[in-house]
């Protein structure tokens, strides 16, 4: 079974411009996570769709993050304009289950950004 | 608000040494509880979980026991090898409530 993929794996931006990180699911799982996670932290949950509709959007900086997840399959993660402060690895995962059953939930690699 | 806080590191140990990783938590209620690794390069896995007071979870050789008493869920292993060197998270999750993670434990076996 192929995994959560994610790209790229690295993206060095400088402050002020846009960047656009893309997930694609393990096929099948309806629910999707994006997270942050900063050097030294543990990852801080910023948006969960069920399918292709908003679950949880709290923490996400909405002024300059977006998210999609068109026909409920891949997912796009965007950052227009970055702060220096964005600095982080961005973690996508899936799940299969309902959204608090969270021993399914499949993580894949990260996109590594650094903002200067 | 619920929490978790594990011990920092990095913790370092020799292979073949005894491994605790100790994590408390503050929360409400009864939470279920969890151990994630981070393997260089790799995404974030399950380890182990527990989901109620007294359950012990087990897997590749780590063990933690939800202790309600102690508020804690530590893990250990007897043995560890180098392959074992990995960051590791404790989180906890309440019904229909997200992940509350730890800031993770970076952990280095040497041979």
């Amino acid at each position: 079974e192929a995994g959560v993929a994610q790209s790229p794996r690295y993206k060095i931006i400088e402050k002020r411009q846009s960047v656009a990180f893309w997930c694609n699911p393990i096929s099948g799982h309806a629910t999707l996570y994006w997270y942050q996670q900063i050097l030294g932290q543990g990852p801080k949950l910023l948006i969960q769709f069920q399918n292709n509709g908003v679950v949880d959007d709290s923490q996400l900086p909405k002024d300059r993050f977006s998210a999609e997840r068109l026909k409920g399959v891949d997912s796009t993660l965007k950052i227009q304009p970055a702060k220096l402060e964005d600095s982080a690895v961005y973690l996508c995962a899936s799940s299969s289950s309902r959204p608090a059953v969270y021993e399914k939930l499949f993580f894949g690699s990260g996109t590594q950004l650094s903002v200067l | 608000g619920d929490s978790v806080t594990q011990m920092e590191g990095p913790v370092t140990l020799s292979e073949e040494a005894f491994l605790t990783i100790n994590c408390t938590y503050t929360a409400t209620g009864y939470p279920s509880l969890f151990w994630y690794v981070q393997y260089p390069g790799e995404g974030l896995q399950l380890l182990l979980k527990a989901t109620k007071a007294d359950d012990k979870g087990s897997n590749k050789g780590f063990e933690a026991t939800y202790r309600k008493e102690t508020t804690s869920f530590h893990l250990e292993k007897g043995s560890v090898q180098v392959s074992d060197s990995a960051v590791y998270f404790c989180a906890l999750v309440q019904v229909n409530y997200q992940l509350i993670w730890g800031a993770g434990t970076k952990l280095i076996i040497k041979p």
